[in-house]
């Protein structure tokens, strides 16, 4: 079935210090969607990605979406404590519903002040 | 609007006995998602649900896990006969419809553990 990797799967870095976590798809997505989790906490969306070589920013936050929509970035500028918490991508299956997100495993971002 | 309401926020089972997460969608969202998320892990999709019918149920373990959403009241995800491998933490999520374009609003989860 479809999978997606989503790398590194844990990140330590300063407060300051840029951060990128990247996603791949075993298949071609029609869509992708980032979502951040902070600790005990629930999924929150972030942005969807839909055309080939798509970017986006959100502040600090950019998103981009491969030219052959099978993976993925997201690259935070300058993190801060308050970026921690754990970002997943999620792919939309071809195959599947049309509601049927494949979430990555995600990367767990910590922040050192 | 009141996001999407599940509960219980935490649930303790022993082995052999029944689970039943609630989950009550978004106001005016009639698709309903449930996601199971091991600790440290991402989350698996589960069920996919609009009122009173299952629409995808790939995710759905064979055996002792059903789903329902029917046309009063939450969606529910049953789990019988709890073994210690189904603690985690359970997500449902709404979304007005079930078009891939729109974004998922998650609950706040249910922690089940099973002593």
């Amino acid at each position: 079935g479809q999978q997606v990797m989503q790398i590194p799967q844990y990140q330590h870095v300063q407060e300051g210090e840029d951060f990128t976590t990247y996603c791949n798809s075993s298949t071609t997505l029609s869509n992708i969607q980032w979502y951040k989790q902070r600790p005990g906490g629930h999924p929150v969306f972030l942005i969807q990605l839909v055309k080939s070589g798509e970017v986006k920013k959100q502040k600090r936050l950019t998103f981009q979406f491969g030219e052959a929509k099978k993976n993925s970035s997201l690259h935070i500028t300058a993190t801060q404590t308050t970026d921690v918490g754990t970002y997943f991508c999620a792919g939309i299956n071809y195959g599947g519903s049309q509601g049927n997100l494949i979430f990555g495993k995600g990367t767990k971002l910590s922040v050192k002040p | 609007n009141a996001g999407v309401m599940q509960n219980p926020r935490h649930l303790v089972r022993r082995r052999g006995q029944e689970a039943r997460l609630r989950c009550s969608p978004m106001k005016g969202h009639s698709h309903v998602y449930w996601y199971r998320q091991l600790p440290e892990e991402g989350l698996k999709f589960m069920v996919y649900l609009q009122k009173e019918n299952i629409i995808d149920e790939s995710g759905m373990p064979k055996e002792r896990f059903s789903a329902e959403f029917p046309k009063e009241g939450p969606s529910i995800l049953r789990i019988q006969q709890v073994v210690r491998g189904d603690s985690a933490a359970y997500f449902c999520a709404s979304s007005p419809n079930g078009l891939a374009i729109n974004e998922q609003f998650f609950g706040p989860g249910t922690r089940l553990t099973v002593l």
